[in-house]
Parts: C-alpha cells; sequence; structure tokens
C-alpha cells in the first residue's frame, strides 16, 4: 500500500515568517493529494489540493506544489498570522486502492 | 456545503459494551470512511465504503465492524469495546474515485472507553 510520510512534526515560526511543510510518498498510482488544516477541537478541513498533472497551485497565502518524479510535495504559507496555528496534515489518494493516506501532522504555531 | 453528521460528540461506554457510531451525509457521496485519530498517529482508516451494502477493510479495522444500508449513512460498530479503543473518532465521504475529490469531514466523536 501507500505510505506518506510528513515532516516537521512540530514547527514553530514568528508571525510574518513562511512555514513550509514536507510529505513525500511511495506509491506513483496516487494522483491526488489534498491538505487539511485541524484546529484545536474542530473538523479537519482542505484548504488546498493538487492533481498529478499539475506542478504547483496557489490560493492567496497557501501554495502547494509536487514534483512526481521524486514523489513529494509541500505546503507554503507565507506572511503567517496566529489563526494559522492549528495541525496541518497532508494526504494521497491512492487511485486503485481508492483510498486516502495521510501524514502524520504538523503541528504549527505562528508566534505573535 | 457538504454536510457530514456525526451523531454524538462524546461518548462514554464500559468496557465489553457494543458501541454504535453513526454517520450521515446529505450530498449522495459515494464514499465514506471512518477514522480513528490518536495524538501522534494522525488519521489511521479503519473501514470504507464504496458503494451501499460494499466495506473494506482499511489498515486497523481489528476489533470493529461497519455497516451500510443506505447510501447516506455508515454506521462503525464496536462489538465490545475495550479501553484501547478510547480515541476521537472521523467519519467523512468523498464523490468517488472517479472524481478525484477531497474528504469532507464530521466533527467527530470522541470515545472513552472505561
Amino acid at each position: 500500500g501507500e505510505n506518506v510520510e510528513q515532516h516537521p512534526s512540530t514547527l514553530s515560526v514568528q508571525e510574518g515568517d513562511s512555514a513550509v511543510i514536507k510529505c513525500t510518498y511511495s506509491d506513483s498510482a496516487s494522483n491526488y493529494f489534498p491538505w487539511y488544516k485541524q484546529e484545536l477541537g474542530k473538523r479537519p478541513q482542505l484548504i488546498i489540493d493538487i492533481r498529478s498533472n499539475v506542478g504547483e497551485k496557489k490560493d492567496q497565502r497557501i501554495a502547494v506544489t509536487l514534483n512526481k518524479t521524486a514523489k513529494h510535495f509541500s505546503l507554503h504559507i507565507t506572511e503567517t498570522q496566529p489563526e494559522d496555528s492549528a495541525v496541518y496534515f497532508c494526504a494521497a489518494f491512492h487511485n486503485t486502492g481508492n483510498q486516502f493516506y495521510f501524514g502524520t501532522g504538523t503541528s504549527l504555531t505562528v508566534i505573535p | 456545503d457538504v454536510k457530514v453528521t456525526q451523531s454524538s460528540r462524546y461518548l462514554v461506554k464500559r468496557t465489553g459494551e457494543k458501541v454504535f457510531l453513526e454517520c450521515v451525509q446529505d450530498m449522495d457521496h459515494e464514499n465514506m470512511f471512518w477514522y480513528r485519530q490518536d495524538p501522534g498517529l494522525g488519521l489511521r482508516l479503519i473501514y470504507f465504503s464504496y458503494d451501499v451494502k460494499m466495506k473494506e477493510k482499511g489498515d486497523i479495522p481489528e476489533g470493529y465492524s461497519v455497516s451500510r444500508e443506505k447510501k447516506e449513512r455508515f454506521s462503525l460498530i464496536l462489538e465490545s469495546a475495550s479501553t484501547n479503543q478510547t480515541s476521537m473518532y472521523l467519519c467523512a465521504s468523498s464523490l468517488g474515485a472517479a472524481y478525484n475529490s477531497p474528504l469532507h469531514f464530521g466533527n467527530g466523536t470522541r470515545l472513552t472507553v472505561t
């Protein structure tokens, strides 16, 4: 099956700085890569996603890059704000298995 | 907006009890999933279903079963609850494999087994 690794597990940045979270996957059959943000006590919510035929996608302060050859994808948050503090999960959708595989999460703290 | 509703936010059960966790989605999604979330372990898939009456084991199905009698409802059953099943349980749904669509999560059920 698929194996998704996520790093770092914790990340602290100063407000206004950038944050980068990296994930790798093992199976080239994975073709869709969503990122979720989970605030304390709340459900995970989709913040951005990318499909395997695209190398980069941006939505305001959030961007995701995908390198299919190296099998890794990254989340970039620019101009971080305290409300960006949360746990972020990457995921890979395995088309053959019809299921999502998640990374273990990154706890991001933005220090005011 | 997709709505995934889990019947209970908090549950406290005793060891050996049979426990039912219910999940309903309102967007006619084909796929439904049950995950458990534990600190440091992320989200682990218990079972999923891609159609009515169909089910597939995920990574940690032991001690659990599921039921999907109607497209909108997916139930997780703990046949005989044990303390190591104390966890946060998240239900999710998605359109289906052909659509490469994201998961939509419910609010979660925090289950404590004493």
